[in-house]
């Protein structure tokens, strides 16, 4: 299979809904990335884990390399979080992030 | 956050053609990178450089390409000659370090490649 996979690839959320994404991956990566693309498809960085769990304001995700997984969660979603969100991991021995197929997250008010 | 600039946000070329697409990367990172994503796809890696050298490049980085960064300018991708498929948005990134410790990557707005 795809070495990241993520989900959902598609999410519609009122405003202040909670919500999450999810990558899994097939090997063992030593650091993650989230990213979120903005309409105009500016890449903007939100985390970056090795391991543990990290929050910034409304936003809180999670790496756990043993599992494979990483999830972004996001609370009380505004207008502005719209967008496509990535994850991109990293594996031991090589410099690429390999990047999730993203979530396109809609926000209604 | 630190910013990593690209010049210019679109080029429309004829295929053939050379195009240099150019990156300004955060003043104090050593590693940087070209990622390329096709309109409605993902983000794919091309290559990595640091101190002059390419480190790794997938292969997607075709033998018409090239990277350098000559005394500290701009970081460059060169696609000479180009092809239609070449038609994508080309993002640069920079990284302080390349692996271990706080590897955050940091891109650019990307430029828009046409080919004609």
């Amino acid at each position: 299979g795809m070495p990241v996979e993520q989900n959902p690839p598609a999410l519609s959320l009122y405003e202040g809904a909670d919500s999450g994404l999810r990558c899994n991956f097939s090997t063992t990566m030593k650091s993650v990335q989230w990213f979120q693309q903005n309409h105009r498809g500016r890449l903007i960085t939100l985390f970056y884990l090795a391991q543990g769990t990290k929050e910034n304001g409304r936003l809180k995700s999670t790496f756990n390399s043993k599992e494979r997984y990483s999830t972004l969660h996001i609370k009380d979603a505004q207008l502005e979080d719209s967008g496509t969100y990535f994850c991109a991991a990293q594996s031991s021995g090589s410099w690429q992030l390999i990047f999730g197929s993203g979530t396109q997250l809609t926000v209604m008010p | 956050g630190p910013k990593v600039l690209q010049i210019p946000s679109h080029q429309i070329i004829d295929m053939g053609q050379m195009v240099t697409l150019n990156c300004d990367p955060v003043s104090n990172h050593l590693y940087f990178y070209w990622y390329k994503q096709i309109l409605g796809q993902q983000m794919e890696f091309l290559v990595n450089f640091y101190n002059g050298k390419v480190m790794e490049k997938s292969k997607l980085f075709k033998d018409q390409f090239s990277v350098e960064r000559p005394d500290g300018s701009y970081f460059t991708l060169k696609i000479q000659p180009t092809a239609l498929e070449d038609s994508a948005v080309y993002f640069c990134a920079s990284s302080r370090t390349g692996g271990g410790g706080q590897n955050t990557l940091y891109f650019g707005a990307g430029t828009r490649l046409s080919v004609l």
